[in-house]
């Protein structure tokens, strides 16, 4: 298995509290991807990172920002929480090209009450 | 919304019968990658086809590129309980950004 590291797994918080979810890799990969899974919707791209302190937007980045200050940890934060925003987050990584293939981690679960 | 089209949605099928999901985009893209989400567990890559026309076998799945770069099939052969998931199309777009679709859930009854 890849070396992905996703924290916490399980979470609940209130509407309105900053939470920050991490993502920490042992294998040296360039890329790094927050997706968010919902029934119907399947896997959404939150935000990505193409390297140190090198972060772009995906198709649901409203209400979240990242931070990757070094290559293994990825950081995806919600800057107020709201219900709209209880998910399930996976993080993954690729090494770039010309290797497509991206590895996830077991996902954190989060929950906004 | 979703740039990958998926279907069908969901699929219920007795075991050992064959398997055969597709997906579509509007655009034309130069991979395809076709990933298994097991139940509690992250997506794990099946297979990637990189060209079009390419056929490719990985055990009793088999997926194919179209012709017109927009468009592939995964089919499953002889289906067992542990193909249960959901199965995604994936495409890389520019930057290396991964794009999936909406996803096919599978069920087989035993």
């Amino acid at each position: 298995d890849a070396g992905i590291t996703q924290s916490p797994r399980h979470k609940v918080t209130e509407t309105g509290t900053p939470v920050t979810l991490r993502c920490h890799q042992t294998e040296n990969h360039r890329y790094m991807y927050w997706y968010r899974q919902d029934p119907g919707h399947g896997l959404r791209l939150i935000h990505y990172s193409y390297g140190v302190k090198d972060t772009d937007k995906g198709e649901v980045s409203d209400g979240y920002s990242v931070s990757r200050s070094k290559t293994e940890d990825f950081l995806l934060t919600l800057e107020s929480a709201t219900s709209s925003q209880t998910s399930v987050y996976f993080c993954a990584i690729s090494a770039g090209p010309p290797n497509t293939e991206a590895f996830f981690g077991q996902g954190t679960r989060l929950t906004v009450v | 919304g979703q740039q990958l089209n998926q279907s069908p949605q969901s699929m219920f099928i007795q075991e050992g019968e064959d398997v055969s999901m597709n997906c579509t985009s509007s655009s034309i893209f130069n991979t395809w990658l076709w990933y298994k989400q097991d139940p509690g567990e992250g997506p794990v890559l099946l297979i990637a086809l990189y060209k079009a026309g390419e056929l490719t076998s990985n055990g009793r799945l088999t997926a194919q590129f179209g012709i017109t770069r927009k468009d592939s099939f995964l089919n499953i052969s002889a289906s067992i309980p542990s193909d249960v998931g959901i199965y995604f199309c994936a495409k890389m777009e520019y930057g290396n950004k991964l794009v999936f679709g909406a996803g096919t859930i599978l069920r087989v009854k035993s």
